[in-house]
């Protein structure tokens, strides 16, 4: 079965300071795995995904995040943050062999980016 | 092109009470999925539609039904509402061809549901 683990329930940055999120998930078989950004009373908007082409994946608003399979992991970054990107940020992977293409979610990463 | 539209963005209910949610896919796409989004926590699979049929179901329980349209569009009803089922609901959109695909779900803003 596949999962992800998101750790880290709230992140604070400084404004101009490096963003680490972290995604760590489990999967049988190759992942899809796919990054959203929430804000207040939205819906999901999608950041970036990776679907087994190259493992450095990048993503919109300057985000980016690598495949690394020896740590299952797929960490989210971005060099300077900046005050709008405060907002919650999920991980997800693909449960395709499930027979149904679904998404599981990460509980979510929330950053604040501080001024 | 139109993005994923849901209806209503707010909706109060009490126990007991049954709810249908709207969705309207973007346009292209073939398949629907839902999603409960509790308080703080990650989007939760309920079921999917591809092609008017359901195509997988999350663990809840047969009180959550849904439709597809032919043209795609979506329903989600919740009979016999509990207290629990407070929560954002997502429509996510896709689109699958012949065979399994990397379809990119989009999702659109959700119905806020709450049940008193």
């Amino acid at each position: 079965a596949q999962s992800v683990t998101q750790l880290g329930s709230h992140v604070s940055v400084s404004e101009g300071a490096l963003v680490l999120l972290r995604c760590n998930y489990s999967s049988s078989v190759p992942p899809y795995l796919f990054w959203y950004v929430q804000y207040p009373n939205q819906g999901l908007q999608l950041l970036l995904k990776y679907t087994s082409a190259a493992t450095l994946v990048k993503g919109i608003n300057g985000f980016e995040a690598e495949f690394k399979k020896s740590e299952t992991s797929f960490h989210l970054t971005k060099p300077s943050a900046h005050m709008s990107d405060a907002a919650e940020y999920f991980c997800a992977v693909s449960a395709l062999p499930s027979g149904t293409y679904k998404y599981i979610f990460g509980t979510g990463t929330r950053l604040k980016v501080l001024a | 092109e139109t993005g994923v539209t849901q209806s209503p963005t707010h909706l109060i209910k009490t126990r007991g009470q049954q709810v249908t949610l709207r969705c309207s896919s973007q346009s292209g796409h073939n398949t629907v999925s839902w999603y409960q989004q509790a308080l703080g926590q990650g989007p939760q699979f309920i079921f999917q539609y591809y092609r008017e049929e359901e195509n997988g179901r999350g663990n809840f329980p047969p009180r959550f039904s849904g439709l597809q349209f032919p043209n795609y569009s979506s329903e989600l009803n919740v009979n016999a509402l509990e207290l629990d089922d407070s929560a954002l609901y997502l429509c996510a959109s896709s689109r699958r061809d012949r065979g399994w695909s990397t379809d990119t779900q989009y999702f659109g803003p959700g119905t806020r549901l709450t049940v008193l």
